[in-house]
């Protein structure tokens, strides 16, 4: 199985901030990663596939990057509607695997 | 407007079956992967499995091979997950998820279920 480490599993941050999360992959997954963000009570949504690839309607302020094993996801001048807990998974193969979660609080 | 629509809470007992569904519409239902995710109170999310609705072709992750059922009756666009013995350790939040190719692009509201003695 491919092993996600997300870091960190928390973080505190103000609006405006610049906020990076990362994910390490066990073994190299092409780019083969999506990011999920979920807000309390509400079902995850697909904000980043294919390590970049911005979906359609989700703000410019999210972006991502990486390769081989290491990945991140950046969001620039953080509004207050992100505050959320954001996870990555990898779709190299199956069995699909997550991280394990960041929760972006308000400082 | 494709939707994935679940069936409501469920309270069990340990030991009873239950049964959840999750309806897709606004797409062609056959054409695309469903999957199931897990979330325990507090905890992240774990992949279950997916479907292949046009053909029930099925994949399991080993973490939940023998402990659940997959099915889907593309008749009427519905996906089941399906448990045959509930444990107080199934208590959770359950999610479907279409697969597009590989990513789950759309997800229902989620069911919750509880059990407990």
């Amino acid at each position: 199985d491919v092993q996600m480490t997300q870091s960190p599993s928390s973080l505190s941050a103000s609006v405006g901030d610049r906020v990076t999360i990362t994910c390490r992959a066990s073994q190299g997954i092409s780019n083969s990663l999506a990011w999920y963000q979920q807000k309390p009570g509400k079902a995850p949504k697909l904000l980043l596939y294919a390590a970049s690839r911005l979906v359609s309607g989700v703000p410019s302020r999210f972006s991502g990057s990486g390769s081989g094993t290491d990945y991140s996801l950046t969001i620039t001048s953080l509004q207050s509607e992100d505050f959320a807990t954001y996870y990555c998974q990898q779709y190299y193969n199956t069995p699909l695997t997550f991280g394990a979660g960041t929760k972006v609080e308000i400082e | 407007e494709v939707q994935l629509v679940q069936s409501g809470a469920e309270v069990k007992k340990p030991g009873e079956s239950l049964k959840i569904s999750c309806k897709g519409s606004g797409y062609i239902f056959t054409s695309y992967w469903i999957g199931w995710v897990r979330q325990m109170p507090g905890k992240g999310l774990e992949w279950m499995g997916i479907i292949y609705p046009g053909d029930s072709d099925t994949r399991y992750s080993p973490s939940f091979q023998g402990q659940v059922n997959i099915s889907a009756d593309k008749s009427i666009s519905t996906a089941y997950l399906q448990w045959s013995s509930l444990k107080a350790s199934d208590t959770a939040m359950y999610y479907c998820a279409r697969i597009s190719p590989y990513y789950f692009d759309y997800w229902g509201q989620g069911t919750l279920v509880t059990v407990s003695s």
